[in-house]
């Protein structure tokens, strides 16, 4: 059974930088899929944020691409986010998921983290 | 940055059918994108319910049902049941490279 558990700081200031970690279990991320991570703001709406094939290729979404890194490590089968620069605005809950392929579906879920940023 | 429009609610009484739209534009849906439904329940991470417009993964009850035409598409839940109460987000993708998931929408079961 595939798993996926985020992990990191759940606490942030303004203007620093937003790190998480993805562990996935039960499956090899160098195998293959799409890598990604997705946030809720509290009583919101979910919003794509990136996503990285296992060969290390990256896809931002627009809106946040000049602040986000993903990247992969394949030998720990983890895969990371960062985001710069944060503001109250980023103050959601972070998923990561596995995508079945480039424009599908998201098929395996992590529990999600709360990230608050606040001084 | 939601680019798919569902309605903010539904709601039915046990036993009956209830649909949720999902409707979105040329540049997504219409363009031939594929949609899929997630399933929130309260405090949880989104499950998926409904892939590639209407094939249920292994485990999601038949009493889900999903549909796609021109630039809409549609999840029905017929035999409602006191455990469907939850959110559900449709998803697609857009040609400006982006994952679009819609606005949400609450069932509620009365």
């Amino acid at each position: 059974q595939v798993q996926l558990q985020e992990s990191g700081p759940g606490l942030v200031k303004p203007s620093e930088t937003l790190s998480l970690t993805c562990t996935v279990s039960g499956y090899s991320i160098s195998s293959g899929y799409y890598w990604g991570w997705i946030r809720q703001p509290p009583g919101k709406g979910l919003e794509w944020i990136g996503s990285i094939y296992h060969s290390g290729s990256t896809y931002y979404n627009p809106s946040l691409k000049s602040r986000v890194t993903i990247s992969v490590d394949t030998s720990k089968n983890q895969f990371s986010l960062k985001l710069s620069s944060v503001t109250a605005a980023d103050t959601a809950v972070y998923y990561c998921a596995r995508g079945w392929e480039l424009a599908g579906w998201f098929d395996y879920w992590g529990q999600g983290t709360l990230v608050t940023v606040s001084s | 940055q939601s680019v798919l429009t569902q309605p903010p609610s539904v709601s039915g009484a046990p036993g009956q059918r209830v649909t949720i739209s999902c409707t979105g534009s040329s540049s997504n849906i219409g363009a031939g994108y594929d949609v899929h439904w997630y399933q929130q329940l309260p405090g949880t991470a989104p499950k998926l319910l409904i892939y590639g417009n209407s094939n249920r993964p292994s485990g999601v009850p038949d009493r889900f049902s999903g549909s796609k035409s021109g630039t809409s598409a549609s999840l029905a839940i017929s035999g409602l049941q006191a455990e469907d109460e939850a959110d559900y987000y449709c998803q697609s993708y857009d040609s400006s490279l982006v994952y679009v998931f819609g606005t949400g929408t609450k069932v509620t079961v009365l």
